[in-house]
């Protein structure tokens, strides 16, 4: 069974500063990677995915992420956060041969003034 | 497009009894999931539908849950019985063949009291 691993439960930042949240996955075969972001009472709106080619991607809001294979990570990245990246990040992996993905159990991303 | 509705979007209850919530996915996405979120986790996988078949159910999934998705559209998500650890939210989301992400909607809030 596919699990993935957030290893930060909580990230707080200063805003302008530059923030890393962290992901790694367990799986030995070809698998599609994903951040989403939640706020508030709300949905998961997608920012990135990688499904093959280069290891860095780029998604909406200024994030960009980074799929190292080797080491099975796929680490989220923002050079200058801003106050309303305060949300919660799941990081989610969906092997190559099924249709179901897998969540990490989040990070709280919470940006300071 | 609309995007993935789920009704009501809060739903209180008293202890044993039966509630049951509605997914209206994109139009024309022909896999449809649920899933589970309980404070400061991620999304726990319940089930997954491809059209009106239901193909995969997770463990979490116990006799007192059923879904249903009859003519490849809507969903519905049935708790018999509730208790009081059944007070979550609850996620339904939607994908296309030609989608590798999966879109989510805003979620129901059960509370059992």
């Amino acid at each position: 069974a596919q699990s993935v691993t957030q290893l930060d439960s909580q990230v707080p930042v200063f805003e302008e500063a530059p923030v890393e949240l962290r992901c790694n996955y367990s799986s030995s075969v070809s698998v599609y990677l994903f951040w989403y972001v939640q706020y508030p009472n709300q949905g998961l709106q997608l920012l990135l995915k990688y499904l093959s080619g280069s290891t860095l991607v780029k998604g909406i809001n200024g994030f960009e992420a980074e799929f190292n294979k080797s080491q099975t990570s796929f680490h989220l990245r923002k050079p200058s956060v801003h106050i309303s990246d305060t949300a919660e990040y799941f990081c989610a992996v969906r092997p190559g041969g099924s249709y179901i993905p897998t969540f990490g159990r989040g990070t709280s991303l919470i940006v300071h003034p | 497009d609309t995007g993935v509705s789920q009704d009501p979007r809060h739903k209180i209850t008293k202890r044993g009894q039966n509630v049951t919530f509605r997914c209206d996915p994109i139009s024309e996405h022909n896999r449809l999931y649920w899933y589970r979120q309980t404070l400061g986790q991620g999304p726990e996988f319940l089930t997954y539908f491809q059209n009106e078949a239901q193909l995969e159910k997770s463990r979490l999934l116990s006799d007192r849950f059923s879904a249903e998705r009859p003519k490849g559209s809507f969903s519905t998500l049935e708790i018999q019985r509730t208790e009081q650890g059944d007070s979550a939210m609850y996620l339904c989301a939607s994908s296309s063949e030609g989608n590798t992400e999966a879109f989510f909607g805003q979620g129901t809030r059960l509370t059992v009291v």
